[in-house]
């Protein structure tokens, strides 16, 4: 079946532009994550939802950073008045929550966002 | 000090090796811990998942967590080419959702190499 998509792949900005980034969990899955990679390092969590709402936004770094999941399945990473710093990969993963591996998170491809 | 430490490496080893990876943590409220492995370019892949201390198997790989040492380790024997790719350890303390499914907490990834 379908992974875990994430759209664009790429995505190039200028700083101080706003950018959404955006990420379809396998179907189902009551979960959904966004993590931030930056160059030889490990994924650092942002955000956690169950279902439509937040459950765990303690990673998000600062109110320039937004994520909503209206209707429990596509989310949407909002970030706002780029800066350079913002420069990394962004994942997404998604996990069940109930049955056969149900503590699992699936990862997407992420998303690469440069901030020129 | 961060609270997952783990070698980024490079490690290289000759083909057929036994590879011994690990990280060590700080937090002691993490009861779950995770290996992923993660090509370039890709998003993370979950190769082991063990809840508390002990040991776990499956095929070529064994996850072993020492909770009184806040150490864990990954072992893959045989090693293969197609092996090589970056290892991340991640846990969580499973705060907000049961088995662990809280947004993880991830080690830099240690750059493993198979050499043919």
């Amino acid at each position: 079946g379908a992974g875990v998509s994430q759209t664009p792949s790429n995505k190039v900005t200028e700083k101080g532009k706003y950018v959404e980034l955006r990420c379809d969990p396998i179907s189902g899955h009551t979960a959904l994550y966004w993590y931030r990679q930056s160059l030889g390092q490990g994924p650092e969590f942002l955000i956690y939802f169950q279902g439509t709402g937040a459950a765990d936004d303690s990673g998000l770094p600062n109110d320039r950073f937004f994520a909503v999941r209206p209707e429990g399945s596509v989310s949407t990473l909002k970030i706002q008045r780029t800066e350079r710093g913002d420069s990394a990969v962004y994942l997404c993963a998604s996990s069940p929550l109930q049955g056969l591996n149900s503590n699992e998170q699936f990862f997407g491809p992420g998303t690469r966002l440069t901030v020129l | 000090q961060k609270e997952v430490e783990q070698d980024p490496g490079p490690l290289s080893v000759p083909e057929g090796a036994i590879v011994s990876l690990n990280c060590t943590y700080s937090n002691s409220a993490f009861q779950y811990f995770m290996w992923y492995r993660q090509y370039s370019r890709k998003g993370p892949e979950l190769l082991m998942y063990t809840y508390s201390s002990g040991n776990k198997e499956d095929g070529r790989f064994t996850a072993q967590v020492d909770k009184s040492s806040k150490y864990i380790s990954l072992f893959i024997r045989d090693s293969q080419p197609s092996d090589s790719a970056t290892y991340l350890c991640a846990m969580s303390a499973g705060v907000y959702s049961g088995g662990g499914a809280d947004g993880l907490t991830f080690g830099k990834g240690t750059h493993l190499i198979i050499q043919p």
